[in-house]
């Protein structure tokens, strides 16, 4: 089976703009997360998806949303980004309610 | 609301040694998973290992074991007859069983093998 794919791999956007980022999951999951990690705060949740619903949410402003699509697979949208906003952004994908998350490559966003 | 603590930042061990690395977690709930992911120089988290916490059995992948003690709230990985490979920034993460798609990360140890 294919791995979880997430594309762009590197993004250089200004301040302002916003930013599509997209995950692919594991051929069969169901449940899409997304993280962003940087340096200061490590790696913290974003939200969860699962059948094409946000089931789960952390601690981000409004300008960070998601969705996810009737083939499973799942955007990540920032809106009037910000300096802070550069980070890795992982995505992961879950079989199962009791199963193991995979995570994909992650996308490297930079903002200038 | 959960907590995952890992007190080394860094850690180095001698190629074909064993070492432990250290974990601490905070949570009233009694239901939950335990996990440890290694993150190599490519940023690509890998699996390493997990725990349900309703088995009191450790265990073990391989080269990988953990000690967990539920009671004091510890999850310790232990690689045995390191690698080079084995370097990589290892992550501890905690799941609760209502919160299925939410891991809570440690903030991480970086691990150095030497040859």
């Amino acid at each position: 089976k294919a791995g979880v794919t997430q594309t762009p791999r590197y993004l250089i956007k200004t301040r302002g703009q916003q930013v599509t980022l997209s995950c692919s999951p594991i051929s069969g999951h169901r449940s899409v997360s997304w993280y962003q990690q940087t340096p200061g705060q490590g790696l913290q949740f974003l939200f969860e998806y699962f059948s094409e619903t946000q089931r789960n949410k952390g601690n981000f402003p409004g300008r960070f949303s998601g969705r996810q699509f009737s083939n499973s697979r799942s955007e990540m949208n920032v809106s009037t980004l910000e300096l802070g906003d550069s980070a890795l952004y992982l995505c992961a994908s879950t079989a199962g309610e009791q199963e193991t998350q995979y995570f994909g490559p992650g996308t490297r966003l930079l903002v200038l | 609301a959960q907590t995952v603590t890992q007190s080394q930042p860094e850690m180095s061990v001698q190629e074909a040694e064993t070492v432990t690395l250290s974990c601490t977690y905070d949570t009233s709930e009694s239901d939950y998973y335990l996990f440890w992911y290694k993150q190599p120089p490519s940023r690509q988290m890998i699996l390493v290992i997990r725990q349900e916490a309703y088995k009191q059995q450790n265990a073990t992948e391989n080269r990988f074991s953990v000690n967990f003690q539920k009671a004091a709230k510890s999850f310790s990985l232990k690689i045995s007859d390191s690698q080079l490979g084995d370097a990589a920034m290892y992550f501890c993460a905690y799941r609760s069983a209502k919160a299925t798609g939410k891991l809570i990360f440690g903030q991480g140890t970086t691990l150095q093998v030497k040859p």
